[in-house]
């Protein structure tokens, strides 16, 4: 089945800086999301990743805070531009669908996740 | 818009035990998913539920969905301590989820 890596794992990073996060598909799949998760609280769906075409942003997420890229299908990034404190949470990737997922169309997986901390 | 509640929020239980948790939303859906997280980790897919009346089981845990209802519960028959962790239901098509608050799970020995 499809395994999904993100890179960095996490990163402690001052405030007013950007990070760039990774995550790349080890197949091609259908659909890539970026999700944050707050300490101790459920997902958020931040935008769906369209390949080569802008992300769809849900409402509170914008693209000059949040610009995301997918070149091709199976490598997605997210950057979280001039940071503050506010932005530490978790930022998960997941996909859906492609050939070799173990979840074909049903379901989305799931990164293991960024852990970001703003100082 | 659509929310997805979760209850209880925390669950503490001894080992042996049964318990429920549910997961009701608020507008029509007829897919519902079932995730677990551990501490410091991923999301692992438990369950999908496609339509109504629909029940899957997977060793202890069995989950269930009523559309008409808007529910879903995830079943725990003789809980171990290895189900610890948070589970989380999820509503909405496949290219939009909806994640419910999360239900923390912690079974004792």
């Amino acid at each position: 089945s499809a395994v999904i890596s993100q890179k960095p794992s996490r990163d402690i990073c001052q405030r007013g800086t950007s990070l760039t996060i990774q995550c790349q598909v080890d197949s091609q799949v259908t659909m890539m999301f970026w999700y944050r998760q707050q300490p101790g609280q459920s997902l958020t769906l931040i935008a769906t990743a369209n390949q080569g075409s802008e992300a769809t942003y849900e409402s509170g997420f914008v693209i000059d805070k949040f610009p995301i890229s997918r070149p091709n299908l199976t490598f997605s990034t997210l950057t979280v531009s001039n940071m503050s404190p506010e932005d530490s949470s978790i930022y998960l990737c997941s996909a859906v669908g492609g050939p070799n997922t173990k979840s074909s169309y049903n379901e989305q997986f799931f990164g293991p996740g960024t852990r970001l901390t703003v100082l | 818009e659509l929310k997805v509640e979760q209850n209880p929020l925390f669950l503490s239980m001894q080992e042996g035990k049964n318990y429920t948790i549910y997961c009701n939303y608020s507008t029509t859906s007829d897919r519902l998913y079932w995730y677990r997280q551990d501490p410091g980790k991923s999301l692992e897919s438990l369950f999908v539920l496609l339509s109504n009346g629909a029940v899957k089981q997977e060793g202890r845990l069995m989950a269930s969905l009523d559309t008409k209802a808007r529910l879903s519960t995830l079943h725990i028959t003789a809980a171990v301590h290895d189900l610890s962790a948070t589970y989380f239901c999820a509503v909405g098509t496949i290219y939009k989820y909806i994640f419910g608050t999360g239900t923390r799970l912690k079974v004792l020995a």
